[in-house]
């Protein structure tokens, strides 16, 4: 069964810290994806990645960097976090271009 | 700018009716549309899609119909069961500069009453 793992279901950090949130999928899929949902907004991309060591900006990268060392693994980066990126993060992946997205369950970051 | 719409936040129906959830897209390069639902607490999970070379795509008790000259497709659901709660999004894809990545709507929240 297709899984994704996100490494955390809630995290607490204060402003300015340096944040990371881990994805890790099992399924050997090309492209994995970092999006956030917040009420009202639907979700949003943020960063996506085709291949290892490939990353290309979403519609809202401002104040995020991500990192794919691995196949397997895709990381988003909170660089300086602020409370406007208090929100439920999620990660998904795909196969090629056309599959279905598989999400892992998110993780809800609170930044106080 | 948001290019897949949703118009109903929410949408009542009591069980054993049909559930009509609506979408509207205005990107003419999308050619691949999905729909996910998603409960409290979980991610969104992948429940039935359509290619733009189709107009109707069947899965059970789901399916997805596609307008492409009105940019408009629906997810009907019948008989809707209680179960069948939660929020659904509609999601969009084709080449663009963020590859095939989805571009999702704001969500519908779908109450089935006993």
């Amino acid at each position: 069964d297709v899984k994704v793992t996100q490494s955390s279901r809630y995290l607490v950090k204060r402003t300015g810290e340096k944040v990371f949130l881990e994805c890790v999928q099992d399924m050997d899929h090309e492209n994995m994806f970092w999006y956030r949902q917040d009420p009202g907004l639907g979700l949003r991309l943020i960063y996506f990645s085709y291949d290892v060591k490939m990353k290309e900006k979403g519609d809202i990268p401002e104040g995020y960097s991500v990192s794919r060392e691995k196949k397997e693994r895709f990381s988003l980066i909170l660089e300086s976090a602020s409370t406007n990126q208090t929100s439920m993060y999620l990660c998904a992946s795909s196969p090629g271009d056309r599959g279905a997205s598989h999400f892992g369950n998110g993780t809800r970051l609170t930044v106080t | 700018d948001q290019q897949v719409k949703q118009n109903s936040p929410s949408l009542s129906v009591q069980e054993g009716r049909i559930s009509i959830l609506n979408c509207d897209y205005t990107n003419s390069m999308f050619d691949y549309f999905l729909w996910y639902k998603k409960y409290p607490a979980e991610g969104p999970t992948f429940l039935i899609s359509i290619s733009s070379i189709k107009d109707k795509n069947e899965d059970g008790r789901f399916t997805v119909f596609l307008n492409k000259s009105a940019k408009h497709l629906s997810l009907h659901i019948v008989p809707s069961q209680p179960g069948d709660s939660a929020v659904y999004f509609c999601a969009a894809s084709g080449r663009s500069n963020s590859g095939y990545a989805l571009n999702f709507g704001k969500g519908t929240s779908l109450l089935v009453t006993p």
